[in-house]
């Protein structure tokens, strides 16, 4: 199993500029999350997904857009990137909501806004 | 309001030692607690996890205790590595908030050799 992939590594973009963050997770898990990390403030909860076809706000999600069309992949999507949405975005996967099983993260994709 | 802290920043100690890292949490609402270990350039990866009607669960070199009259939550490593060396999270479940875990802002734990 590679678990939970994210596409691309890294990535740079100039302001106003749209970009898609890929995620995909082969343990066949119902849920998926995306998270943002930035210095000192851990991990925030940005959209998440209980189902194929279903999405939901997380604590900091102006600014993305996700959708989740099969069950193994989770797209973050940014319209219109700002310099404030420099980070490093993180994908995690779990089998149930959190209190009942654990998330797996990817690797991780490092975004620079210009 | 609910929030999860560690107490402190970075953590260095002595390879071969045992290693305390703390976490406070202030909703006692909270049911599962999970430790985080993220190297670097990595993505934080499960270490241990404990379930509030749980005081203590152990598993290999780790140990999480649960106190949960003071809200207050700990990752012990035993005989530390080099390897050991990351930033460990803890984070929680928020009761009524679906699907959310909870992150504190990390703690750097430093091996020496």
């Amino acid at each position: 199993n590679a678990g939970v992939t994210q596409t691309p590594k890294f990535r740079v973009l100039k302001t106003g500029q749209s970009m898609t963050l890929l995620c995909a997770q082969d343990m066949n898990h119902e849920y998926m999350y995306w998270y943002r990390q930035d210095p000192g403030m851990g991990l925030r909860l940005i959209h998440y997904s209980v189902g194929e076809g279903t999405t939901a706000k997380g604590e900091v999600p102006d600014g993305y857009n996700v959708s989740r069309l099969k069950k193994q992949n989770f797209l973050l999507g940014l319209e219109s990137a700002a310099p404030s949405q420099t980070s490093v975005y993180f994908c995690a996967s779990s089998y149930s909501l959190a209190g009942g099983e654990t998330q797996y993260f990817g690797p991780g994709t490092r975004l620079l806004v210009l | 309001g609910e929030s999860v802290g560690l107490h402190l920043p970075t953590l260095s100690v002595q390879e071969g030692d045992n290693s305390i890292i703390n976490c406070a949490y202030s909703n006692s609402a909270s049911d599962y607690f999970i430790w985080y270990k993220q190297e670097s350039g990595k993505g934080p990866q499960f270490i241990i996890d404990i379930r509030s009607n749980m005081d203590k669960r152990q598993g290999q070199r780790v140990t999480v205790l649960l106190n949960k009259t003071v809200k207050h939550l700990s990752l012990q490593i035993a005989a530390t590595q080099p390897g050991d060396s990351a930033v460990y999270f803890c984070a929680e479940t928020v009761s009524g908030n679906t699907g959310k875990l909870i992150f504190g802002q990390g703690t750097t734990l430093q091996v020496k050799p």
